[in-house]
């Protein structure tokens, strides 16, 4: 089984541009969930997408958004990018029906930089 | 609210050390679980052990193990005979049945295994 996908694996970006990361979950797996990690702030929770539809978010202002897709594909917005956006976007893939038991498997991650 | 607390920062071994990685955590709620997952320098998040609330026996895996206290609200880590390859940032989680599949995560413990 292949694992958890997330595309790009580097990006570079300017303050105020935006830019869209990508997750492919495992096969199967109905939830997707984005996570964010600064030296700063460590690991925070942005949001979980179940069947489509959000179903849980962090606090993070309104400029990162997400979505997902019929088969499961999960992407991530983040607009008006700031310097303090540069950060690795880890996602989770989990089957999403076993409630807090379930494991999530983490992809590689995006490791965003804001210059 | 949740928290995850992991007092040690950064721990450096000389490798057949044994190492142990304290993780402290708050939650209200009555079931919840406990995760705990290694960072190799690749980035992904790989996980190494679930416990949930009301099973507070140790786990031993291979050179693994973990203790459970619910008393002090406690969830260590012990590896036994460190090697090179442990080298890693460690992190611990937690989940209660009343956050969905967010995972708060602890600050993370690098440990440095040296040869």
């Amino acid at each position: 089984k292949a694992g958890v996908t997330q595309t790009p694996r580097y990006l570079i970006k300017t303050r105020g541009q935006q830019v869209t990361l990508s997750c492919s979950p495992i096969s199967g797996h109905r939830s997707v969930s984005w996570y964010q990690q600064t030296p700063g702030q460590g690991l925070q929770f942005l949001f979980e997408y179940f069947s489509e539809t959000q179903r849980n978010k962090g606090n993070f202002p309104g400029r990162f958004s997400g979505r997902q897709f019929s088969n499961s594909r999960s992407e991530m917005n983040v607009s008006t990018l700031e310097l303090g956006d540069s950060a690795l976007y880890l996602c989770a893939s989990s089957e999403g029906t076993g409630g807090a038991r379930t494991e999530a498997f983490f992809g590689q991650g995006t490791r965003l930089t804001v210059v | 609210a949740q928290k995850v607390t992991q007092a040690q920062t950064e721990i450096s071994v000389v490798e057949k050390e044994d190492v142990t990685l304290d993780c402290v955590y708050e939650t209200r709620d009555t079931t919840y679980y406990l995760f705990w997952y290694k960072q190799p320098p690749s980035g992904e998040l790989v996980f190494l052990i679930r416990r949930n609330s009301f099973d507070e026996q140790n786990e031993i895996s291979g050179r693994y193990s973990w203790n459970f206290q619910k008393s002090t609200s406690s969830f260590n880590f012990t590896i036994t005979a460190s090697q090179v390859v442990d080298s890693a940032v460690y992190f611990c989680a937690l989940r209660s049945v009343n956050a969905g599949n967010m995972l708060t995560f602890g600050g993370g413990t690098r440990l440095m295994v040296k040869p």
